[in-house]
């Protein structure tokens, strides 16, 4: 299996542009989660779905942020306007269903976003 | 106070020593989680466990759920084992909830050769 796979990889925009993050979860996988990890804050929550439905959203720091899950093998993470505290990394992960595998969760190597 | 805490916030150690990463946490928990992120960036889950012990390769991983604690040992430190240890635990007890983690700080092991 391929595992976690995002995109990009790395992003530089200046302040004000729009940001996608791109997310695909491990195939039979129907949990999938945002989080954002900064040196300040460490690793946070920011969103999570469960079968394509988004459970809990109250991670996501304002309304400039919304995520997307329109079927089981894509989601999306998009800033709107981006700022500079935004620049952080953002991790997708993903995990099986409860009960198959437990709950062990698989990341994905991260989206270094700076904005500038 | 954070839910989860781990000690030592940063460790150096020599190549063959016997290390132990420290989690206590505040909440009830349906399991806990070992993550080791290396310079580069990425995640990888180490343990999930939630009582007892489990071990694989130089790695031992126990919980004590009535103390609320766990620790993570490495046998026989190497350098490549210098990493970002981060202990984690699944706080829902919901069916439903997944795996939403709330994270500790993390502990930034160096292993000197």
């Amino acid at each position: 299996d391929a595992g976690v796979i995002q995109s990009p990889r790395h992003e530089v925009t200046e302040m004000g542009q729009e940001v996608t993050l791109r997310c695909k979860p491990i195939s039979g996988h129907d949990y999938l989660f945002w989080y954002r990890q900064t040196m300040m804050r460490g690793l946070e929550l920011l969103i999570y779905f469960n079968n394509n439905v988004p459970i809990d959203d109250s991670g996501m720091p304002e309304d400039r942020f919304s995520a997307k899950m329109p079927n089981a093998s894509f989601s999306t993470l998009k800033i709107q306007p981006s700022e500079p505290r935004d620049s952080a990394v953002y991790f997708c992960a993903s995990s099986p269903p409860h009960g198959k595998g437990g709950n062990t969760i698989y990341f994905g190597e991260g989206s270094w976003l700076t904005v500038v | 106070k954070n839910e989860v805490e781990q000690s030592p916030q940063n460790l150096t150690a020599q190549e063959g020593e016997f290390i132990t990463i420290n989690c206590s946490y505040s909440v009830g928990i349906s399991a806990l989680h070992w993550l080791q992120q290396h310079p580069g960036g990425g995640i990888v889950s180490l343990f999930m466990l939630s009582s007892g012990k489990k071990k694989h390769g130089r790695l031992i991983a126990t919980i004590n759920i009535q103390e609320k604690h766990s620790s993570l040992h490495i046998t026989a430190s190497h350098p490549r084992d210098s990493a970002v240890y981060i202990c984690a635990v699944t706080k829902d007890f919901k069916e439903t909830s997944g795996s939403r983690l709330t994270f500790g700080e993390g502990t930034q092991l160096t292993v000197n050769p």
